[in-house]
């Protein structure tokens, strides 16, 4: 079946340090992958998506490859703001049925 | 607003009772998901729906849990005689069938207590 594994945290950094999140899937077949974030007391927002091998998902400054020789889709961002304080889920969708399997979440602490 | 919306936002009830959660997806969205999240965790998928045919029940899904979409628009998922197990948030999301890369939308979840 299909699984997601990411980096456990929480993870604290400083304004402006340099992020990212590994995340490694097993999938059946060719899935698209996703990252979604959850900020504090709202709901889950896609972040970026990527539909095939090579393909590189990016928004608000994060970005994010696809790639199928490593079975990866790590999630970076170049200095991140403590509006970044969130947490962050790796997701993959099956291409048959569009179902979401989801990482376990890695939450990120930004300090000012 | 025009996105997925749920109700209740929190409930709490005392075990054994039932409850039932309800999800207006987005109006052109034709396939609507249910996921449970519990502490810590990614939410995990029980169900969907494309239209009103319930097309996938995960075997998360006892046979407590039923989830209705009566004419394609919105659902409700009841759970009977809850237990406290059943505490978590419960998220809805709709999207478009037939194309893959298109995002779903989740809703603002419901987040359920047993106490």
């Amino acid at each position: 079946g299909n699984s997601v594994t990411q980096m456990e945290g929480p993870v604290t950094l400083s304004e402006e340090a340099f992020l990212t999140i590994n995340c490694t899937y097993t999938a059946t077949g060719y899935p698209s992958l996703f990252w979604y974030v959850q900020y504090p007391g709202e709901g889950l927002q896609l972040l970026l998506k990527a539909t095939k091998a090579d393909d590189k998902g990016s928004n608000k400054g994060f970005e994010a490859t696809y790639r199928k020789e490593t079975t990866s889709f790590h999630l970076e961002k170049g200095s991140v703001q403590v509006s970044d304080s969130a947490v962050y889920f790796c997701a993959l969708s099956d291409r048959n049925d569009y179902k979401l399997s989801f990482g376990a979440g890695t939450t990120v602490t930004v300090r000012a | 607003d025009t996105g997925v919306s749920q109700n209740p936002r929190h409930k709490i009830t005392k075990r054994g009772q039932n409850v039932t959660f309800r999800c207006d997806p987005i109006s052109e969205h034709n396939r609507l998901y249910w996921y449970r999240q519990t502490l810590g965790q990614g939410p995990e998928f029980l169900t969907y729906f494309q239209n009103e045919a319930q097309l996938e029940k995960s075997r998360l899904l006892s046979d407590r849990f039923s989830a209705e979409r009566p004419k394609g628009s919105f659902s409700t998922l009841e759970i009977q005689r809850t237990e406290q197990g059943d505490s978590a948030m419960y998220l809805c999301a709709s999207r478009v069938a037939g194309t893959g890369g298109t995002e779903a939308f989740f809703g603002q979840g419901t987040r359920l207590t047993v106490v």
